[in-house]
């Protein structure tokens, strides 16, 4: 399984960009990195995927280095509606056939303050 | 679309008694799964289905059956609940191999006592 080193937690202000960097040293060469969002009581929400470089989508970035060792999820603009936990899978979907299934490590509790 | 449904939203049970938790998807999606969610933890599979008629484990099986009868219908069953089930259930659905999003449900708040 892919481990993936998310920080515990993250604290901002309404307004402001924050970046959120997670760490997978043992990203195999078909993983993919995807990034979902969790409020309180719901379900995790499919946020933004990338394999390299840069992806951005209408509510996020994902920034990728060229080794895949790491990545940074950038939300510009913060809000307190943003306050969730976020987290940050390596590998493929369970059913594809890889060994490297999508697991969910503890995610980055973010608290947006106003 | 109603998208992902879970019934129950929450249950208390006895140890030794058995239930079946179910998971509703109107997407048409291919592959179903079903995670639990401790406190403070991140989501770990139990089992998933990549096609009606079929099953396969996941990272925390055991003391969980399931069937995938319907294309639509995702089971969880626990045939004798434990305590160290007391923890919330997510049943999640993706379109295909194509397509990595995971659409997931609302969730299901089991209590074993």
């Amino acid at each position: 399984l892919a481990k993936t080193t998310q920080p515990i937690s993250m604290d901002s202000y309404e307004g402001q960009e924050v970046n959120i960097t997670c760490s997978h040293n043992n990203i195999a060469t078909n993983d993919y990195i995807t990034w979902y969002q969790q409020f309180p009581s719901q379900g995790p929400r499919f946020i933004i995927q990338g394999y390299k470089t840069k992806v951005t989508n209408e509510v996020a970035s994902l920034f990728i280095p060229a080794d895949r060792k790491s990545s940074t999820l950038s939300l510009p603009r913060v809000s307190l509606s943003d306050t969730a936990v976020y987290y940050c899978l390596v590998g493929d979907i369970p059913g594809s056939g890889s060994a490297r299934q999508l697991t969910f490590g503890s995610g980055t509790q973010l608290t947006v303050l106003p | 679309n109603a998208g992902v449904t879970q019934t129950p939203k929450f249950r208390v049970l006895k140890t030794g008694q058995s239930m079946t938790l179910l998971c509703a998807q109107d997407m048409n999606h291919e592959y179903m799964y079903w995670y639990r969610q401790d406190p403070g933890m991140g989501l770990r599979l139990i089992h998933y289905s990549v096609g009606e008629g079929t099953t396969a484990k996941g990272e925390v099986p055991d003391g969980y059956n399931v069937s995938r009868l319907k294309k639509q219908n995702f089971l969880l069953g626990l045939e004798s609940a434990a305590p160290s089930q007391t923890s919330v259930y997510f049943c999640a659905s993706i379109r295909g191999l194509a397509d990595n999003e995971q659409f997931f449900g609302p969730g299901t708040r089991l209590t074993v006592l």
